[in-house]
């Protein structure tokens, strides 16, 4: 039930690109997207609805396949203060929400 | 604007004890939510409810109880303390509605020995 996150890790340099996937086995109405920094609280980053709605954060973008039932977060000229264990959850239409594993995204100047 | 609140953020408990996590939100949320972290891992759903007098089993409810009288406030119980319960615990609400993201609190750190 809990949607499955690709790659568990990721290492760049400060101005590189990176993609975040998400897929889930079971049909989805939202898939949110969190950044979580060390020893800190998870923050919201972006929500995109079935149907092609979203709504987030300015300078990252993300993808939502209903038929595939998979999210993919894209991050581009990656800054430092992306670093953060990135999270997507799932919700299938009765306010259940649940999280993946989580990818690591390790920034290095 | 406090958000939502967990106490305590800290607490150790031995095996065997029983101890309740509070969390409360002042933004008028139908939705809450209970989470832990195990170290390096994600986030697990242990309870959820979308309104008061409304819960739901997550995906870890085992040795955890909660209840929702009110709006606000969303407490987890823990009846019987064990080592495997050592974790951080999230709490989290959410408002009505289709765009809706969830707000955390910092979390509450419970260590059981």
């Amino acid at each position: 039930q809990q949607p499955v996150q690709s790659p568990q890790a990721v290492i760049l340099r400060e101005g590189e690109d990176a993609v975040i996937n998400c897929s889930s086995s079971k049909a989805l109405y939202s898939v949110h997207w969190y950044r979580q920094k060390h020893g800190e609280a998870p923050v919201f980053l972006m929500i995109l609805l079935k149907g092609g709605e979203q709504k987030g954060h300015e300078k990252i973008s993300a993808s939502f396949n209903e038929k595939k039932q998979q999210s993919s977060l894209y991050l581009t000229a990656s800054q430092l203060s992306y670093s953060g264990t990135y999270f997507c959850g799932t919700e299938n239409g009765a306010q259940k929400l649940v999280f993946g594993q989580g990818t690591r995204l390790t920034i290095n100047p | 604007n406090a958000g939502v609140t967990q106490t305590p953020k800290f607490r150790i408990l031995k095996i065997g004890q029983s101890m309740t996590l509070q969390c409360t939100q002042d933004m008028n949320h139908n939705y809450m939510y209970w989470y832990r972290q195990d170290p390096g891992m994600g986030l697990k759903l242990i309870y959820y409810s979308v309104g008061a007098g409304i819960t739901d089993k997550g995906e870890v409810p085992n040795g955890y109880n909660v209840s929702r009288s009110t709006t606000e406030d969303f407490p987890l119980r823990l009846e019987l303390a064990a080592p495997s319960q050592t974790s951080v615990y999230f709490c989290a609400s959410r408002d009505r509605g289709r765009y809706t993201e969830a707000f955390f609190g910092q979390g509450t750190r419970l260590t059981v020995v």
